[in-house]
């Protein structure tokens, strides 16, 4: 059965620092690339970003609202994808999900095809 | 501010028909596949439709995505009362390099 289960919420004061992590099974987790998805409350979905696929260069991108503070790796090894969160603002309260993404490559370029497996979630809330 | 528009809600009577519209740009929609996902509260979401028009395993094919141009729509035919849930519409922006999102339509089943 395919599997992620995040982990690593918690409340941390604007300013700090929080790393979640995302426990995958179920399938090769190598071979796929990993995006990072969240919700404030009562908020629609919001891109956080994402992690491709060693393949790829295990290259990343990230929304503009988070980028130069969010950073994701993953460790292969581990079946393990991360999120590094640094210098939180109030605004990034929310649950974050790690999601499995779809991809294929049309001449030769990368293209993310959807997010088809999701975990349930962990909250992370920003507050003094 | 979202950069897909959806209608924030839609309704519709057990074995009705009812259809949620997205409207993005060429950067979005216009030249990507469109994707639709489904969540009930307090869970995550699910990767309901796919490639515009095609459905996972498990989607009943009551549920049917489309996709013209700018815009794209998800129909769900024979509405049941456990389709009450939120729905997302989905796509790749070339522009911005990353996934935008709808900001949700509540599907309320009368």
């Amino acid at each position: 059965e395919v599997q992620l289960v995040e982990s690593g919420g918690g409340l941390v004061q604007p300013g700090g620092s929080l790393r979640l992590s995302c426990a995958v099974s179920g399938f090769t987790f190598s071979d796929h690339s990993m995006d990072w998805v969240r919700q404030a409350p009562g908020k629609g979905l919001d891109w956080v970003g994402h992690i491709r696929h060693k393949g790829n260069s295990n290259s990343t991108k990230y929304a503009a609202s988070v980028r130069g503070r969010f950073s994701i790796s993953r460790d292969d090894s581990k079946n393990s994808l991360y999120l590094q969160m640094n210098s939180l603002k109030t605004e990034d309260t929310a649950v974050y999900y790690c999601a499995r993404g779809l991809y294929d490559y049309v001449w030769g370029d990368y293209r993310p095809r959807g997010m088809d497996v999701w975990g349930q979630g962990t909250t992370v809330i920003v507050s003094s | 501010q979202s950069v897909l528009t959806q209608p924030p809600s839609a309704s519709g009577t057990p074995g009705q028909r009812v259809t949620i519209s997205c409207s993005g740009s060429s950067s979005n929609i216009g030249n990507n596949f469109m994707y639709w996902y489904q969540q009930f509260p307090g869970t995550a979401p699910k990767l309901l439709i796919y490639r515009s028009n095609q459905r996972p395993s498990g989607v009943p094919d009551r549920f049917s995505g489309s996709k013209s141009g700018t815009s794209a729509s998800l129909a769900i035919r024979g509405l049941r009362s456990e389709d009450e849930a939120n729905y997302y519409c989905s796509s790749w922006d070339d522009s911005l390099s990353g996934w935008v999102f709808g900001g949700g339509t509540k599907l309320t089943v009368l």
